[in-house]
C-alpha cells in the first residue's frame, strides 16, 4: 500500500545531542512537510519542501533543519535537542496538481524524548 | 486570538449516541476544510474533506460547513468505541500542495460501551 513512513517510531536522546529523524513515502507526492505536536496542541508546521524548494516557518528554530535528497525522502535534524523539543513530529505529504483534492496525508509520528 | 478555535474536551458520550463535533475559525478566506482522526500516539488520519459552504456525507460521518457563520461541524452517526480519538479540524485557503494548513488543537472523544 502506498504510504508515509517514518524512523523511527521512538527516539530517545540526550540534551544537546544531535538526532535526526526519516520520512519515506511511496505516493511521489510533490510536497513533503514537518509537524511538530506537543501533547494536547495542535501539529505546528515547522517547513515544507515542494520539490526541492525549501520553505521554512517564520517561527521554527534554527535548531531544526531539513534534508531532502530525493522525492522519496525527507529528514528532520535537530542540531542541539532541549527538553521542549521533545514531541512527536509528524511527516506529512501531498499532491500538487491544482484544482484536485491535494490534503495532507501524515506518517504514524516519531515520539522523540530528551534526557 | 487564534485563527481556529477547537474545544479540548474531552467529550465523552455512550455507544450509540450521536456525536457532534464543532470548530470556528475568523479568517473568512479559509475555503477547504478538513476532519483528521487521531488515534492515540498515531498520526492523523484524514476523515473529511469539503470545500466551501454544505453537508458532505460518508458512511457514518458527516461534516457541515457554514461559511457565514464560520463554522465547521463533524456528526458521527451510531458512534462505535473504535471511534474513541482525537478529532482534529483544518481548514486552508487553497487546496494547491503547498498551502499550509491551519490546525484547530483537537476534541478529545471516548465512547463508553
Amino acid at each position: 500500500d502506498a504510504m508515509v513512513i517514518q524512523n523511527p517510531r521512538y527516539q530517545v536522546t540526550q540534551f544537546g545531542k544531535p538526532v535526526t529523524l526519516s520520512c519515506s513515502q511511496t505516493l511521489n507526492h510533490n510536497v513533503m512537510y514537518w509537524y511538530q505536536q506537543k501533547s494536547s496542541q495542535a501539529p505546528k508546521l515547522l517547513f515544507h519542501y515542494y520539490d526541492k524548494d525549501f520553505n521554512n516557518e517564520a517561527d521554527t528554530p534554527d535548531n531544526f533543519q531539513s534534508r531532502r535528497p530525493n522525492t522519496s525522502f525527507c529528514f528532520l535534524d535537530i542540531r542541539s535537542p532541549g527538553l521542549g523539543d521533545a514531541a512527536m513530529y509528524l511527516c506529512a505529504t501531498s499532491r500538487d496538481v491544482g484544482g484536485g483534492t491535494d490534503t495532507q496525508y501524515f506518517g504514524p509520528g516519531t515520539r522523540l524524548t530528551v534526557l | 486570538q487564534k485563527e481556529v478555535e477547537q474545544d479540548p474536551g474531552p467529550l465523552s458520550v455512550p455507544e450509540g449516541a450521536i456525536v457532534s463535533l464543532n470548530c470556528t475559525y475568523s479568517n473568512s478566506a479559509f475555503q477547504y476544510f478538513m476532519w483528521y482522526r487521531q488515534y492515540s500516539r498515531k498520526g492523523p488520519e484524514l476523515l473529511m474533506y469539503t470545500y466551501s459552504s454544505g453537508n458532505k456525507e460518508d458512511g457514518r460521518f458527516t461534516a457541515q460547513v457554514d461559511k457565514s457563520s464560520k463554522y465547521i461541524s463533524l456528526f458521527i452517526r451510531d458512534s462505535q468505541p473504535s471511534d474513541s480519538a482525537t478529532y482534529l479540524c483544518a481548514m486552508s485557503k487553497s487546496n494547491f500542495g503547498n498551502e499550509k494548513l491551519t490546525f484547530g488543537t483537537g476534541t478529545r472523544l471516548t465512547i463508553i460501551p
